[in-house]
């Protein structure tokens, strides 16, 4: 069966870094894109975009252009996102999901950014 | 403010139906398909609903959706208490380019 397997939780300083791990297994890896989503505390989920782990085309929001990007590792099936110049808001649960549709979702990394 | 229109909360009694409503517009529900995803506390989303009406493998029967114009609706019939949990509608919006989701709905079996 297809699992997604995110790597641990972070603690960042306001301004900097963050890298999230995502390791897929049970698929075809470069057959799906992988997607980012995040959910802040008691708040809803947010898109932040999508990797085609075939090509390494990406896609992301908007609000996101500029301070994130995303690449993928074929050899070991590992998507990967990274944030930077964080800031206290961007302190939420940071999702993988295959699509599409988004049926197979990673188990979260809490991303929490404090100075 | 989420681009999609969900109710904050709804209730009901167990073996009772609900529904739950998301409103969207042109640019997203009224052109591309709706999901469903369930979230119980502290897990991640699960999807439920894909393609408007299509229950995900694994989903009973209880749970379906279904799609008029600009706005989508997930029923939820039979209710049970492990049904309690956080409801979001989400979709593609060639607008902004982007998948935007509802802001969720909490749903208590009372």
């Amino acid at each position: 069966q297809v699992h997604l397997v995110q790597s641990g939780a972070e603690v960042k300083k306001p301004g900097a870094s963050v890298k999230v791990s995502c390791k897929a297994s049970g698929y075809i890896f470069t057959r799906y894109y992988i997607q980012w989503v995040r959910q802040a505390p008691g708040q809803g989920l947010e898109w932040i975009g999508w990797i085609n782990p075939d090509s390494g085309d990406t896609k992301f929001a908007q609000k996101f252009q500029g301070r994130v990007t995303m690449t993928s590792d074929t050899s070991i099936n590992t998507a990967y996102v990274e944030l930077s110049s964080l800031r206290s808001d961007d302190t939420a649960v940071y999702y993988c999901t295959r699509s599409s549709p988004l049926d197979s979702w990673g188990q979260g990394t809490l991303v929490n950014v404090s100075s | 403010q989420s681009v999609l229109t969900q109710p904050p909360s709804v209730s009901a009694a167990p073996s009772q139906k609900v529904t739950i409503s998301c409103s969207g517009s042109s640019s997203n529900i009224g052109d591309h398909y709706v999901s469903w995803y369930q979230q119980l506390p502290g897990t991640a989303p699960k999807l439920l609903i894909y393609d408007d009406n299509k229950r995900y493998s694994g989903i009973p029967d209880r749970f379906s959706g279904s799609k008029s114009g600009t706005s989508a609706t997930l029923a939820i019939t039979g209710l049970q208490t492990g049904d309690e949990a956080d409801y979001y509608c989400g979709v593609w919006d060639h607008s902004l380019s982007a998948e935007v989701f509802g802001g969720g709905t909490k749903l208590t079996v009372l």
